[in-house]
């Protein structure tokens, strides 16, 4: 399983793009790079998921460069409740695999 | 609606007590999850299980213990022999269709220990 390194945290103001990347030099061929978003006493949800290049929706947008070893969740005008904490996970999860999670980035955003 | 439910939110045991913490999901997913989480950490997971009747250790099995009788629930029981039980546990589930399905989790439920 790939370990994935993040900014343990991040403070940005209301109106900003926020970039996290994540670093994950030993990806393996088959595994995804996927965001989650989690709120205090809350369960992460979902934010984005990529395999290359670009992808886009209607929350955020995931960059990833052609050798895979990093990615970069880009928040565009951040608000207040986008303050979370980020997580990335890289892996392939119908591979059987253990699903385990860095440390996550901290975000904060600031009026 | 579809998701997953775990119940209780709260949780209160003396030491030395086993409780089961209870995940129920009706997406019709295969694999489910359990992780833990302490205070300003991240998650860590403790089991999890592709199929029913199958369950592997994840990085922090010591003093927990599951069971995957049902497609549906995954219950996770925490043993007096888990030294440091107090924590937030959060239950997930993902289909194994599909290029590489997300994970879908519970709102958790929080475990004091006293």
């Amino acid at each position: 399983l790939a370990k994935t390194t993040q900014p343990i945290s991040m403070d940005s103001y209301e109106g900003q793009e926020v970039n996290i990347t994540c670093s994950h030099n030993n990806i393996a061929t088959n595994d995804y790079i996927t965001w989650y978003q989690q709120f205090p006493s809350q369960g992460p949800r979902f934010i984005i998921q990529g395999y290359k290049t670009k992808v886009t929706n209607e929350v955020a947008s995931l960059f990833i460069p052609a050798d895979r070893k990093s990615s970069t969740l880009s928040l565009p005008r951040v608000s207040l409740s986008d303050t979370a904490v980020y997580y990335c996970l890289v892996a392939n999860n119908n591979a059987g695999n253990m699903l385990t999670f860095g440390g996550g980035t901290r975000l904060m955003v600031k009026p | 609606d579809g998701g997953i439910t775990q119940s209780p939110k709260y949780l209160f045991r003396k030491e030395g007590q086993n409780v089961t913490l209870s995940c129920e999901q009706n997406l019709n997913h295969d694999a489910m999850y359990w992780y833990r989480q302490d205070p300003g950490q991240g998650l860590r997971l403790i089991y999890y299980s592709q199929i029913v009747n199958d369950f592997q250790k994840g990085d922090i099995a010591e003093g927990y213990s599951v069971s995957r009788e049902k497609k549906e629930s995954f219950p996770l029981t925490v043993t007096s022999a888990q030294k440091n039980p107090t924590a937030f546990y959060l239950c997930a589930s993902s289909s194994l269709t599909g290029a590489n399905s997300p994970l879908h989790f519970g709102n958790g439920t929080r475990l004091t220990v006293t």
